[in-house]
């Protein structure tokens, strides 16, 4: 298995771009996360879905994030418009459910946003 | 609410164990993960404990944990240069509901 894939792996852009992270969870995990992880705040959830469905986007910092999940191959997480303080590593992460207990995560997108 | 809280560094010569504690607040916990991460690298699940167990023992790693303090360890036996990374102690209530990390621990290994 490919595992969690997420692209880009590293973006560069100039305050005030629309940015756009992609996420490819394991091929039949039900369940998928962002997350963001800064140096001041470690690792936070910003929102998870459940069978495509959005549960929990009480993370996500602003109405300049938005997420989406169209199927279950895909996801994307949305900063529009982006800010210097934006700037962080996004990870996804996807979960089987039913029963199984593991969260395996991507390799991340390191965002600068200048 | 819920807080996870580690150590921010440990240092540990090659050969030796590495204990890494952790304490957590939700006694609603249900599973309780160990990940670990290098530099510029994802995080990779290294193992994980039902809140009803003890211990948990995985090759080279054992989790203890102690429900009644809240507290629960990771223990790397003979620990090696390419242990060296952070190592993030994490909570949740289910296994597809959100994880709660703790700042993470910095292992260091000196040869």
């Amino acid at each position: 298995d490919a595992g969690v894939i997420q692209s880009p792996r590293h973006e560069v852009t100039e305050m005030g771009q629309e940015v756009t992270l992609r996420c490819k969870p394991i091929s039949g995990h039900n369940s998928l996360f962002w997350y963001r992880q800064t140096m001041m705040r470690g690792l936070e959830l910003l929102i998870y879905f459940n069978n495509n469905v959005p549960i929990d986007d009480s993370g996500m910092p602003e109405d300049r994030f938005s997420a989406k999940m169209p199927n279950a191959s895909f996801s994307t997480l949305k900063i529009q418009p982006s800010e210097p303080r934006d700037s962080a590593v996004y990870f996804c992460a996807s979960s089987p459910g039913q029963g199984v207990h593991e969260q395996y995560f991507g390799p991340g997108t390191r965002l600068t946003v200048t | 609410g819920e807080d996870v809280e580690q150590s921010l560094f440990l240092s540990v010569r090659e050969g030796d164990s590495s204990v890494i504690n952790c304490t957590y607040t939700d006694s609603s916990s249900t599973y309780l993960y160990w990940y670990k991460q290098e530099p510029g690298a994802g995080l990779q699940l290294l193992t994980y404990i039902f809140s009803n167990m003890d211990m948990k023992q995985d090759q080279r790693l054992t989790v203890l944990l102690n429900k009644k303090d809240k507290h629960l360890s990771l223990r790397i036996a003979d620990t090696q240069t390419g242990d060296s990374a952070i190592y993030f102690c994490a909570e949740s209530l289910f296994g597809n509901t959100p994880l709660v990390f703790g700042k993470g621990t910095r292992l260091s290994v000196i040869a």
